[in-house]
């Protein structure tokens, strides 16, 4: 049972490049959450999906798209990165919210030059 | 709207003695409270929940927490600190009666622990 899987662990790419993260979750969660965590700001959603399909924006969706294909995964593209994106990237997975717990991901730092 | 505030960002403890890490919350309906560590270069990790019932609640690592409703508080606490209790602590927090932001859960900006040897 490896939880939730983040790749990759690292990643520099310069103004303008695009990217996908990708997350695996093996617990069969319903919900899955993208989140920033930048320094002093604690973490802040990006975008969650609450099931296989599905899609919605979070605090700061701005910048980000996401796609939820399969149940098991959640992807988070970058279509034009920005310094500002420069950030650590964590996804998580739970059962029906609103009172399970999430289970993350170990994170992608991201690098944007 | 619901929101986490968390008023020290540092908070140093011997070994051995007791620790609290304050969390403080703001919501329209009831909460349901979180409390999340990280440890370096890792993800988060679930201490422990408040959904209902009693306000003292048990967690992992010997860790538990208090809610008080009248004074909005979810503090952490732990009687005796480990050094490897030296890590980074989140308080979350989620209305049950809002609607299209039930999912959200709002984090605190974080409180790092050090436990001095």
């Amino acid at each position: 049972n490896a939880g939730v899987t983040q790749t990759p662990k690292f990643r520099v790419l310069k103004t303008g490049q695009s990217m996908t993260l990708l997350c695996a979750q093996d617990m069969n969660h319903e919900y899955m959450y993208w989140y920033r965590q930048d320094p002093g700001m604690g973490l802040r959603l990006i975008h969650y999906s609450v099931g296989e399909g599905t899609t919605a924006k979070g605090e700061v969706p701005d910048g980000y798209n996401v796609s939820r294909l399969k149940k098991q995964n959640f992807l988070l593209g970058l279509e034009s990165a920005a310094p500002s994106q420069t950030s650590v990237y964590f996804c998580a997975s739970s059962y029906s919210p609103p009172n399970n717990e999430q289970f993350f991901g170990p994170g992608t730092r991201l690098t944007v030059l | 709207a619901q929101s986490v505030a968390q008023p020290e960002d540092q908070v140093n403890v011997a070994e051995g003695n007791p620790l609290t890490v304050k969390c403080t919350y703001s919501v329209s309906g009831n909460p349901y409270l979180f409390w999340y560590v990280q440890y370096p270069n890792r993800g988060l990790q679930f201490l422990l929940k408040y959904i209902t019932g009693d306000n003292l609640v048990k967690g992992s690592y010997g860790f538990e927490a208090e809610f008080n409703k009248s004074q909005t508080s979810f503090h952490l606490k732990k009687p005796s600190a480990l050094v490897s209790d030296s890590a980074l602590y989140f308080c979350a927090v989620r209305d049950i009666t809002s609607g299209a932001g039930s999912y959200q859960l709002t984090f605190g900006k974080g409180t790092k622990l050090s436990v001095i040897p």
